[in-house]
């Protein structure tokens, strides 16, 4: 079984448009985090829910919105997609605030043309 | 804003040879986690230290802990071409209410048979 899933793997959308990205864990854990990794493979944390609860917001234009509908789920809502939103997303999960070990998903490759 | 310089960035060797990654920072750090991450998959974590000066050791894979909680190193002995991928540190800290991590930019280990 798959212990942290993403959906899209690849998404190629045009400039403008909205899409979203899915992520699911079945580790009981009750912390999930979206990531965004740049062509030169550095990994930025982007959002961080606690129970559903936000907890770490970093520097993301507002056109980004996550949403928890429950702790094992994680999804990325993406408002008038950008060139330079084309990057990976990465979902992760982990047992607590304190992240001593943390799971990645598969990663979502987005492409905006 | 927390940095983790990572180097050597690029690393290609001979199988059978020795290699030492290292991980530096000039903050502190509750602790330190070193991933690996082929093309195509994220992130999967490796070990996790937390108390300044600690060594762990994965088969060939031997990871310390600076001092000071600054930096670390990984060390892999005899290195195999299973053993090539992007190898990423990652410190964590409590900023505020929350924990986070903050990742380096990583060493590309090219392993040629």
């Amino acid at each position: 079984d798959t212990a942290v899933s993403q959906t899209p793997k690849y998404l190629v959308t045009q400039m403008g448009n909205d899409k979203s990205i899915k992520c699911e864990q079945n580790l009981g854990h009750d912390t999930m985090y979206w990531y965004k990794q740049d062509s030169k493979k550095f990994l930025k944390i982007m959002f961080s829910y606690n129970n559903k609860e936000l907890i770490i917001n970093e520097t993301v234009p507002n056109r980004f919105s996550p949403k928890s509908p429950d702790k094992a789920h994680l999804n990325l809502h993406i408002n008038s997609l950008e060139l330079g939103d084309s990057a990976v997303y990465f979902c992760a999960s982990s047992s607590s605030t304190q992240p001593l070990g943390q799971y990645f998903g598969p990663g979502t490759r987005l492409t905006v043309t | 804003t927390q940095l983790l310089e990572q180097s050597p960035q690029f690393l290609s060797i001979q199988e059978g040879e020795n290699l030492t990654v290292y991980c530096n920072s000039s903050s502190v750090f509750s602790s330190l986690q070193w991933y690996r991450q082929e093309p195509g998959e994220g992130p999967v974590l490796l070990v996790t230290v937390v108390t300044g000066g600690e060594v762990k050791k994965l088969k060939r894979l031997t990871f310390q802990f600076g001092d000071a909680r600054k930096d670390s190193s990984l060390h892999i002995t005899a290195a195999q071409t299973g053993d090539t991928g992007l190898y990423l540190c990652a410190g964590g800290a409590r900023g505020g209410s929350n924990y986070k991590l903050t990742f380096g930019k990583g060493t590309l280990l090219t392993v040629n048979p």
